[in-house]
């Protein structure tokens, strides 16, 4: 990857359980972002976090960013079947152009 | 609303041929990126255009070139193709700044087959 490791790889769990997924990346950001991908499909932006932000909520995603750790994590409380999906964070660098840079991935599983 | 729109959707090309990927961003958008995921990777930026200029490159072929026209459109050509080209390839479209603050808008992206 570009970026750095996400992890779990693949996560299953159970309708109404919660998901975290968790997220680290390599260099100095403006912000990062988090986006869905079901299969084969295109990618689905959910919820971006600003260096400057330790937390922040949409519905039912929660996303933390820890700069000094170079960390994030996702968190999907309440789990529905219909979250199966994969979940890539991606950062957009200090001073750069936009583009995105992105991590490995977590494809998660939620049994009906 | 309008989205970003791609064609075409599936490509299937043998080596060494041509392929020519497009890319319609949101109107009045003037920002466009392309990305390349292979099977089972993350994407991976490959270049883009802010009002019709190269803006960044990534980990773009030589054989890989692109452009964006006076109407914001992008064309993505592909030469030589090999079959490790064989992917989807997204765009994306932003107006320059706008991205960094709400995310961005994705195609739904070009599936090339290389055979």
């Amino acid at each position: 990857s570009q970026q750095g490791e996400e992890d779990p790889q693949a996560l299953s769990i159970q309708e109404g359980e919660n998901a975290t997924m968790n997220c680290s990346y390599k260099t100095s950001i403006n912000n990062l972002q988090w986006y869905r991908q079901n299969s084969g499909r295109g990618l689905v932006h959910l919820i971006l976090i600003r260096s400057n932000e330790r937390e922040k909520h949409s519905g039912r995603l929660r996303v933390t960013l820890d700069t000094s750790k170079k960390s994030s994590s996702l968190l999907i409380t309440a789990s529905r079947a219909a979250d199966t999906a994969s979940y890539f964070c991606a950062t957009v660098g200090s001073g750069n152009t936009g583009k995105l840079i992105f991590g490995q991935g977590t494809t998660l599983q939620v049994k009906p | 609303a309008a989205g970003v729109i791609q064609s075409p959707r599936h490509l299937i090309k043998e080596k060494r041929e041509t392929a020519t990927l497009k890319c319609y961003p949101i109107p009045r958008h003037d920002t466009v990126y392309w990305y390349q995921q292979g099977p089972g990777q993350d994407p991976q930026f490959l270049i883009s255009f802010y009002e019709k200029m190269q803006s960044d490159k990534g980990s773009i072929p030589d054989r890989f070139s692109a452009q964006q026209f006076s109407d914001y459109h992008s064309e993505l050509n592909m030469s030589s193709l090999e079959l490790g080209d064989s992917a989807l390839y997204f765009c994306a479209s932003s107006l320059r700044g706008l991205g960094d603050n709400y995310g961005y808008t994705f195609g739904s992206g070009t599936r090339l087959t290389v055979v």
